[in-house]
């Protein structure tokens, strides 16, 4: 059975203190990875696509890699406006869309 | 990437009464759009695939009756919550699909059955 599992659920952290948010998936077949922030009340942010193990994405404090199992979203130095749910999705190598979302880790930046 | 738009952004309304949430792209000619409702705390839960020019495709479990969903043209899909009940109060988010497979969602909707 195709699934994403995200760790932690919440994960608490001081301001400039680094990080990393983990997405496992065991899926029949990967098309592409993505990443997702959402603040609440609001809808996801796209943030990043990873295709193939071994890529990397950066955007300000964020970082993203892929492996064959897994990805991780690294924090760097994280600011309070850093906090949010972030998502990970994955969409599956099949003849349309079809997309798994993980259940998300909330991340919660303190000044 | 691809900029979305829902309306309204709340609404509030009363039991057996149906409502319409519009999702529009405004820069992308969306061929695929969806809809997801999102419960407190919880992630994304896929209701339905709208493609433009044909029926819906729902997820197992939604009923099809229930949320009517219209894609007429290439930048606009409709969600219709029929006959609402309290337990149909959620947070409606619709997104849209582009050739790269990435999704680019709306702000969402949140509904209010009273």
């Amino acid at each position: 059975e195709d699934q994403v599992t995200q760790s932690p659920e919440a994960l608490r952290l001081q301001e400039g203190e680094s990080s990393s948010l983990n997405c496992s998936y065991t899926v029949s077949g990967l098309r592409g990875l993505f990443w997702y922030r959402q603040d609440p009340g609001k809808g996801p942010e796209f943030l990043f696509t990873l295709y193939s193990a071994g890529e990397e994405k950066e955007k300000e404090r964020l970082k993203a890699t892929l492996t064959k199992k897994e990805s991780f979203l690294h924090i760097t130095a994280p600011k309070p406006e850093d906090s949010a749910t972030y998502l990970c999705a994955v969409e599956l190598n099949t003849g349309g869309f079809k997309t798994i979302f993980g259940a998300g880790t909330r991340l919660f930046v303190k000044a | 990437g691809a900029v979305v738009s829902q309306h309204p952004s709340w609404v509030i309304c009363k039991s057996g009464t149906s409502v319409k949430i519009e999702c529009r792209s405004l820069d992308f000619q969306a061929t695929t759009m969806f809809w997801y409702r999102q419960f407190p705390k919880q992630s994304l839960m896929l209701m339905a695939t709208s493609n433009e020019g044909s029926k819906a495709t729902y997820e197992q479990g939604v009923e099809k009756d229930k949320f009517l969903i219209n894609h007429a043209s290439l930048t606009l899909s409709t969600l219709t919550v029929t006959s609402a009940h309290p337990e149909d109060s959620s947070f409606y988010i619709c997104s849209v699909g582009t050739g790269a497979y990435e999704q680019y969602f709306g702000p969402g909707t949140r509904l209010t059955v009273t």
